[in-house]
Formats: C-alpha cells, structure tokens, sequence
C-alpha cells in the first residue's frame, strides 16, 4: 500500500448505529488530519493530530470521536449520527513540523450515508 | 481570520482550449503558504502545488502554470491546452504559519472544470 489508504469507502448507518471510519498513511508522516466534505460547502477541518497527540477540534461534535494510536493510524468513531453528517469524510496527513509548511496528502475518502 | 474565494463555481471548455481557475485569498500573516489540489470524480484530493508568501515567482509545471500575485492577493491556475482528463474539481487552499505543529488548511469552495472532447 502507497500514500494514504481508507477503509471502508462506502458506509451505510442508521442513526442508532457505531461505527468507525479508519485511515492509514504510509509515507512517513508525523501529522493526521480529518477533514468532511459535504455538498456545496467547503472542505471543514474536523480534527488534527500532530505526533500522536490531538492540537486541534474544529468544534465537532462529540458523536465523532476521533483516535490516533499510533503516527500512522487515525480513527474516527461515530455513533448516534444524524442525516445531515451525511457526507465524504477525507483523512490526510503532512509533516508537523514548520508551521503550516507542508502539503497535507489525501485518502479517496468514506462515503458516508447516515439513514 | 484567513479566507480563499474561487468565485468561479463552474467553467465548462473545449479540448485543447486554455483554462484560467481563479483564487483569491485574504490574511493578516505575513508568512503564508498557498496550494492547489485537484479532486477527480474518484474523490481523492491531489496535490499540485505549494507557494509560500515570499516567492512571487511564477510557476510552470507541463501544461499546468501559477501566476501569484501578492498585491491583488491572487493565486491564480492556468491550464494551457486542456485534456478530458483535466476534468475534476480544483481547490486553492491557504496556510498560516501556525502555534503549533500540523498545518491547517482553509479551503476555497472549489471550481468544477469540464473539459469537453
């Protein structure tokens, strides 16, 4: 596996449901992002993790909750979702260091239908 | 507070012909960093570019070329000759050097080109 991988792609959830949404990177990075993607909006910083430990929530709320076990794995788990959470749900990752200088590279995202 | 208008929410061109996506930002840093990503129907975003606020150099890249112009706050991304497979949508993006590590992307809203055969 190459650059930034997510699983799964696609995901069906009722509102009762808990899932988790996972990310993997494989280039090296030390910094993991979450980023949502709904239609006709900007992309939305949800969360980042810079060297494992979370420097930012975006004032999501706290049915996504997100994890970060190790510098190349991020998780994010969701539980008692609503319809508008509906949405692509990118992960990407960077090198944390020099303040905003460094590209942030994308997963093909998770689809996520919440019914 | 920093922000990336693409006003420009959909252009549609022939084959062959040359595009221009606009970007504009706003920031009160003095040290910034500007980007480009490409997002094809797949969805994963591509990155294309980076440039910080002190090179104002242009950039050419095959057939992709920025123009960034820091006196109009401008960041602007010309595809010359375009193909079918330019067909994606393309955000400009902005960072500030932050606090703490990572760096935080604020994104435009993006421009949807298709390029027709």
């Amino acid at each position: 596996e190459t650059g930034v991988t997510q699983t799964p792609r696609h995901l069906v959830m009722g509102m009762t449901n808990k899932k988790s949404l996972k990310c993997e990177q494989h280039l090296g990075h030390n910094a993991m992002y979450w980023y949502k993607q709904s239609a006709k909006k900007p992309l939305e910083l949800m969360f980042v993790y810079s060297l494992e430990e979370r420097v930012e929530n975006n004032s999501v709320p706290s049915r996504f909750s997100p994890e970060c076990p190790n510098s190349s794995h991020l998780f994010l788990h969701l539980h008692t979702l609503q319809p508008e959470d509906s949405a692509l749900y990118l992960c990407a990752s960077s090198q944390a260091f020099d303040f905003g200088l460094y590209e942030q590279y994308f997963g093909p995202g998770t689809r996520l239908t919440v019914t | 507070a920093q922000k990336v208008t693409q006003a420009q929410t959909e252009i549609s061109v022939v084959e062959k012909e040359d595009v221009t996506l606009d970007c504009v930002y706003e920031t009160r840093d003095t040290t910034y960093y500007l980007f480009w990503y490409k997002q094809p129907p797949s969805g994963e975003l591509v990155f294309l570019i980076r440039r910080n606020s002190f090179d104002e150099q242009n950039e050419i890249s095959g057939r992709y070329s920025w123009n960034f112009q820091k006196s109009t706050s401008s960041f602007n991304f010309t595809i010359t000759a375009s193909q079918v497979v330019d067909s994606a949508v393309y955000f400009c993006a902005l960072s500030e050097a932050a606090e703490t590590s990572g760096s935080r992307l604020t994104f435009g809203e993006g421009t949807q080109l298709t390029v027709n055969p």
